[in-house]
């Protein structure tokens, strides 16, 4: 079965600096693997995927991740915090097959400090 | 771009009432689900739908769930006697396919928050 483990419930950054946000998967098979960012009261919104093609994926708002399969990570960068960075950000991984569900991480609550 | 909608946004409702949530996919999507996020949790698959039928249900889906695409645009959700602990926001979500090989896009509603009292 395949699982998410986001290994930090809060991070805190200062506005201008670097954020990384860990995220570690278990998985039989490769996997496909996303980012999803929720703002205060918003929905859910895509920010990178990860579908078997390039290891270094980039998304929305400067964001990216690098998938490392001998270390199972697929951890969430981006070079500089912006104070609208501040959000709840989700590790996420698809199942594939007949249903295609996701499965959601915990959560990593990012803190974007001025 | 095209969106998945939900309504209502809130929902307050008492505890034994019954609720439907809405929302309306994206129009060539045939693949629908509900997700749910208690206060504080991550977000959890509830129910998959395809072809006009479950294709797929998480253990949260008792028999107080039930789902329905009534006229070929709508997806529903309705809770048949709501408790306490089914306050969440609970997300719609539609895609275009499934399968390992080929991602298909998975896109989300802005949730509809139910709170019961």
């Amino acid at each position: 079965a395949q699982s998410v483990t986001q290994l930090d419930s809060h991070v805190s950054v200062s506005e201008g600096t670097p954020v990384l946000l860990r995220c570690n998967y278990s998985s039989s098979y490769s996997p496909s693997l996303f980012w999803y960012v929720q703002h205060p009261n918003k929905g859910l919104q895509l920010l990178l995927k990860y579908t078997s093609a390039a290891t270094l994926v980039k998304g929305i708002n400067g964001f990216e991740a690098e998938f490392k399969k001998s270390e199972t990570s697929f951890h969430l960068t981006k070079p500089s915090a912006h104070m609208s960075d501040a959000a709840e950000y989700f590790c996420v991984v698809i199942t594939g097959g007949a249903t295609n569900k996701l499965i959601f991480g915990t959560g990593t609550l990012l803190a974007v400090q001025p | 771009e095209p969106e998945v909608t939900q309504t209502p946004s809130h929902q307050v409702t008492q505890m034994g009432q019954e609720v439907i949530l809405r929302c309306v996919p994206i129009s060539n999507h045939l693949y629908f689900y509900w997700y749910r996020q208690i206060l504080g949790q991550k977000v959890e698959f509830l129910v998959s739908f395809y072809n006009n039928e479950i294709s797929e249900k998480s253990e949260i889906f008792d028999d107080q769930f039930s789902v329905e695409r009534p006229d070929g645009s709508n997806f529903t959700l309705k809770i048949r006697s709501t408790k306490l602990e089914d306050s969440a926001m609970y997300f719609c979500a539609s895609s275009e396919g499934t399968g390992r090989s080929q991602y298909y896009g998975y896109t989300f509603g802005s949730g509809t928050r139910l709170t019961v009292v």
